[in-house]
């Protein structure tokens, strides 16, 4: 059972380009969440999605990014237009609800943009 | 909306001390977990307590959950170079999920 996996685990672009992160949950998940951290920093909630639905993207700045996770697929994180303080980890973790009491959340290895 | 505070933010111990870290939420907690990540690496789970007052081992560690479900706190005893990493918490229900600000540990021989 392949755990949370995020590609690619690297990402260079210039400024202006657009980055499209991607993050498959683990088998028999239907819940991802986008995290960004800033390096000597804490994690960052952006925002949290089921199939095909958006829950939660208060997170989210609202120019430039946007996150969906479609039906069949992985979920995609895309930035448009990067710029320089986008640079950071951006970490995807997934969980299968059980009920609102049981929320473990499993964890990618994440994609660490650079922006130059 | 809730907010969850670790402290401290950072600390420095020798190998062997002991090392504890504290999450505190200005609202009830319906259960809190424990991620550690380290340096360079993705959080990893550690453990999930849901009770009132409980109260979990893992070898060195020991985690707390406060009697109110507003507090929780993370212990190491005799800590090793191993255990260097940053420690979160992590709370919400299934629509909600925050991060605490974490505490980076930082253990020297």
């Amino acid at each position: 059972n392949a755990g949370v996996m995020q590609n690619p685990r690297h990402l260079v672009r210039r400024r202006g380009q657009e980055a499209r992160l991607r993050c498959s949950p683990m088998k028999g998940h239907s819940h991802v969440y986008w995290y960004r951290q800033l390096p000597e920093e804490g994690l960052k909630f952006m925002v949290y999605l089921q199939k095909e639905n958006i829950i939660d993207e208060s997170g989210m700045p609202k120019e430039r990014f946007s996150a969906e996770f479609p039906k069949e697929g992985p979920s995609i994180l895309r930035i448009q237009q990067v710029v320089r303080g986008d640079s950071a980890a951006y970490f995807c973790a997934s969980s299968h609800i059980r009920d609102e009491w049981n929320t473990e959340a499993f964890f990618g290895q994440g994609t660490r943009l650079t922006v130059v | 909306g809730q907010q969850v505070m670790q402290i401290p933010q950072y600390q420095h111990v020798q190998e062997g001390e002991d090392f504890t870290t504290y999450c505190n939420s200005s609202t009830t907690l319906s259960n809190i977990q424990w991620y550690k990540q380290r340096p360079g690496g993705h959080p990893v789970f550690l453990i999930q307590l849901v009770k009132s007052g409980e109260v979990k081992k893992q070898k060195r560690l020991t985690f707390q959950f406060g009697e109110a479900k507003k507090n929780s706190s993370l212990h190491i005893t005799a800590t090793q170079t191993t255990d260097v990493g940053t420690y979160f918490c992590y709370t919400g229900t299934a629509s909600k999920l925050t991060f605490g600000t974490g505490t980076r540990l930082q253990v020297t021989l």
